[in-house]
């Protein structure tokens, strides 16, 4: 099974402020890498796929990049409604999520 | 846009089995774009994929749940199901259906709970 690790756990900044997540797998996973934003008492909703590849409607203040064990979400400029849970998922090898790390507005 | 719903009872009771299904529309469930995964949350934790099976009907489950989980599909149906047996009430969950792929499409989930 690989394993997804995401840190930091909780990341708390100002609206404006960059925000990067990060997700490390136990083995490569090539680019087979998404991203997604979960908001309490909703479905998670795709950001990211493959790495890179913003899915439709998706902001261009989010960005992915990585490949093999080390991948970025990044949030160029936080807005209030990105406040949330992120989740990084691959499917290199069956399907395994990570922790998540939840962002807070300060 | 492929899109899945989720449907089946909210409320289980302890040992009795767990049926969901998924009704899938916008593509074919027998197109091998995807693959057709099962996955829970409980409430405030995070995501577990419980298994998933293609359009051959090929199936791979989550080592921890593999004893109690089967995964089906009904091509005539466009939908592919959720057995879960043994329920305790370790298995409250919010169960999401969702189609794996490049891109990928979840449904809306559906609450799960068990309790006599």
């Amino acid at each position: 099974e690989i394993v997804l690790t995401q840190s930091p756990a909780t990341l708390s900044l100002s609206p404006g402020e960059r925000a990067t997540l990060s997700c490390r797998a136990s083995q490569s996973v090539d680019s087979y890498l998404a991203w997604y934003q979960q908001k309490p008492g909703q479905a998670p909703r795709l950001l990211i796929y493959d790495s890179s590849n913003r899915a439709t409607g998706i902001p261009a203040r989010f960005s992915g990049s990585g490949s093999g064990t080390d991948f970025n979400l990044t949030i160029s400029s936080l807005e209030p409604e990105d406040v949330a849970v992120y989740y990084c998922q691959q499917r290199s090898n069956w399907l395994t999520f990570g922790g998540g790390t939840k962002v807070e507005i300060k | 846009q492929v899109q899945l719903q989720e449907s089946g009872p909210g409320l289980v009771k302890p040992s009795q089995t767990l049926s969901l299904t998924c009704t899938v529309s916008g593509d074919s469930i027998s197109s091998g774009g995807y693959y057709w995964s099962w996955i829970r949350q409980p409430a405030g934790k995070g995501l577990e994929w419980i298994g998933r099976i293609f359009a051959s009907g090929r199936t791979n489950y989550n080592p921890s749940l593999k004893s109690r989980v089967t995964i089906s599909v009904d091509m005539s149906k466009s939908q592919f199901s959720l057995k879960l047996s043994s329920m305790t009430a370790a298995d409250t969950a919010t169960y999401y259906c969702a189609a794996i792929a490049a891109r990928p499409a979840w449904g809306q989930g559906t609450l799960v709970t068990v309790s006599s």
